[in-house]
């Protein structure tokens, strides 16, 4: 089985400042990790995804997010905030390689953006 | 393409009342997943389907709630009857079983409020 800890379930930043949005996950299996994001009155949208290969990777509106396998962890990053970066954040993950693609998701973690 | 597409987009009946919620995934692909997410349990994986087969229901709250895919194209989630604590989100994801394209496409979600 595998889980999701988001830390924080609030984050407060600057416009122009670094997002870090925190994700650790644990897994019997190698991971599949997502991050998704949420806005407004809407459906879940894909941010970026690591499945195998490049620790580093990198997603739309200049996320990125990396792997590290010691650390059990899939944080997020954005090195200047945007104001419409102003949403919510679930990280996920899913049993990679396996026949099973459920997804577990984190509780989110609500970002808001302070000009 | 629509994407993944949901009806109703709001529903609001009366307790004991029975509710369908509607889901045509994206054309091709051969997963189907309904959500629920509510602020106290945030996102849960209710059941998922692959080639219109039920693969893990564990998810499913009760009896109450029932889910079928009759063909390729349509889900149908069903609670019946209906009570206030069913109030929620739900969410349709789709996704294509090939190497590399693990992501889950969200629907824009069905908000239902029994009263």
């Amino acid at each position: 089985a595998q889980s999701v800890t988001q830390l924080g379930s609030h984050v407060s930043v600057s416009e122009g400042a670094l997002v870090l949005l925190r994700c650790n996950y644990s897994s019997s299996v190698p991971p599949y990790l997502f991050w998704y994001v949420q806005y407004p009155n809407q459906g879940l949208q894909l941010l970026l995804k690591y499945t195998t290969g490049a620790t580093l990777v990198k997603g739309i509106n200049g996320f990125e997010a990396e792997f590290k396998k010691s650390e059990t962890s899939f944080h997020l990053t954005k090195p200047s905030a945007h104001m419409s970066d102003a949403a919510e954040y679930f990280c996920a993950v899913s049993e990679g390689g396996s026949n099973d693609y459920k997804l577990s998701f984190g509780a989110g973690t609500t970002v808001t953006v302070r000009a | 393409d629509a994407g993944v597409i949901q009806s109703p987009r709001h529903e609001v009946t009366e307790m004991g009342q029975e509710v369908t919620l509607r889901c045509k995934p994206i054309s091709g692909h051969d997963y189907l997943f309904w959500y629920r997410q509510t602020m106290m349990r945030g996102l849960e994986l209710l059941i998922y389907f692959n080639n219109n087969v039920p693969i893990d229901d564990s998810g499913m709250p009760e009896d109450r709630f029932s889910a079928k895919m009759p063909n390729a194209s349509f889900s149908t989630l069903k609670i019946q009857p209906s009570e206030p604590r069913d109030s929620a989100v739900y969410f349709c994801a789709s996704s294509l079983r090939l190497a590399g394209k693990e992501t889950q496409y969200f629907g824009p979600g069905t908000r239902l409020l029994v009263l």
